[in-house]
Order: structure tokens, then sequence, then C-alpha cells
């Protein structure tokens, strides 16, 4: 069974960083791209990023290009989403997805989702 | 910048059939945009339902089916059941690893 556990979430103040991470299992790990998508308190969701299998493509959307850097750790089996230089629209829930296979695949599995809250 | 569009609301009689669409605000929808849709109810994770069109992800029963209708892609739902009542949103691949979703559907099981 897939499993995505997100940790990382808090409360920090404006201009401040996170680093968010997703422990997966029940999967191969290397074999599937990973994403993040976040959800504004009661708004709808919004693609984040997602990196490929291997790692070595990466993609962002506008609103956190620059801010933003998805990674993944192999030997952890831990996807990873450093951001920086927060503001007050990034509050959000953020949910790491699993992918139903390469980079330009859609979600098919959710985490259950981590709180960020930006605010001073 | 291209909009993925969705009906706010929907409403649909318990054992009814209802459609749900995600179109674009400028041209067509077709199987190369990999349309996905998943549903989500208040508190909730959201849960994939379909991905690629027609797929219909593990477990989720044959009652939702996925498609192209006209320009949009199209999420169906027959016999409706009270536990359906949620939001639905639909993600369209833009190219370039770019992805955008719509606005989600509310639908309303009454």
């Amino acid at each position: 069974e897939v499993q995505l556990l997100e940790s990382g979430g808090g409360l920090v103040q404006p201009g401040g960083s996170l680093r968010l991470s997703c422990a997966a299992s029940g999967f191969t790990f290397d074999s599937y791209a990973m994403s993040w998508v976040r959800q504004a308190p009661g708004k709808g969701l919004e693609w984040v990023s997602t990196i490929s299998g291997s790692g070595g493509s990466t993609f962002y959307a506008d609103s956190v290009k620059g801010r933003f850097t998805i990674s993944r750790d192999y030997s952890k089996n831990t996807l990873y989403l450093q951001i920086n230089s927060l503001r007050a629209d990034d509050t959000a829930i953020y949910y790491c997805a699993k992918t139903s296979g390469g980079a330009l695949t859609p979600v098919d599995c959710w985490g259950q989702g981590t709180l960020v809250t930006v605010s001073s | 910048q291209t909009v993925v569009t969705q009906e706010p609301s929907f409403s649909v009689s318990p054992g009814g059939t209802v459609t749900l669409t995600c179109g674009l605000s400028s041209g067509s929808v077709s199987t190369s945009y990999n349309p996905s849709w998943y549903q989500q109810t208040p508190g909730q994770a959201p849960r994939t339902l379909i991905y690629s069109t027609n797929t219909r992800s593990s477990g989720v029963p044959d009652r939702f089916s996925g498609s192209i209708l006209g320009n949009k892609a199209a999420l169906t739902i027959t016999g409706a059941q009270a536990d359906d009542e949620s939001d639905y949103y639909c993600v369209l691949y833009m190219g370039s690893g770019i992805w955008v979703f719509g606005g989600g559907t509310k639908l309303t099981v009454v």
C-alpha cells in the first residue's frame, strides 16, 4: 500500500524558510515522479512542483519559481520541498503526491498534507 | 494565461447521473492534456478518481468514468449516492512539465 507522510509544516514569519518532508513507502520510489500540490484555506488545489523519478528534471509553478526547491533522497525514500522567502499567500496545506509514472504523468496518490502558515 | 474551467456547482438527485466538465478558457481539451479528476470532502486530502482521461484509480467504483466530450474533459457519475457529495477537481497538463487545476465543482446530492 502506498503511504505518503508529510512533515515540517508550521508557523513561520514572512520572509522565513521551511523544509517540508514526505516519507514514501509501498512503492519503488525511484520509479515514479513526485509532486507537491497546495491548497490555501477555503480555496482550490494548486500544483506547485514535480521532480522526475531520477531527480534530473524539476518543474515549478510560476508562483513559486525561484523561491521553492524540490528534491528527493533515495536512501531515505523521502521527498522534500525547500520553501524560502515565504509570503502570506503561501499559507496552505501542502500535499505530497505520487504520480502515475514519469514526470509528465498525473498524480495518483496523495498524502494527508502538512499545514504551512505564514504570519507575523 | 490559459485558465482551466469547471462548473462552480452542480446538483444531482440520489440515483441520478451527472456529468462534470473541465474545459479551457481558450481552446479544446484533448487526451494530450492528460485530464485527471480528484474528489475531496471537507477536511480530507484529495482522492484520485480518474487519471489520464479515463483510467480509474485503484478502488474507485465503476460508477465514475472519464471521457472527452466535445471540447472538454468530462467526469460522469452514475447512480449518485449521498457520499458522492464533495468537491471535484480536474487537472490538465499544459506542457513543459506544468499542470493547472480547475477551480473545482461543488457537487450536491439532493
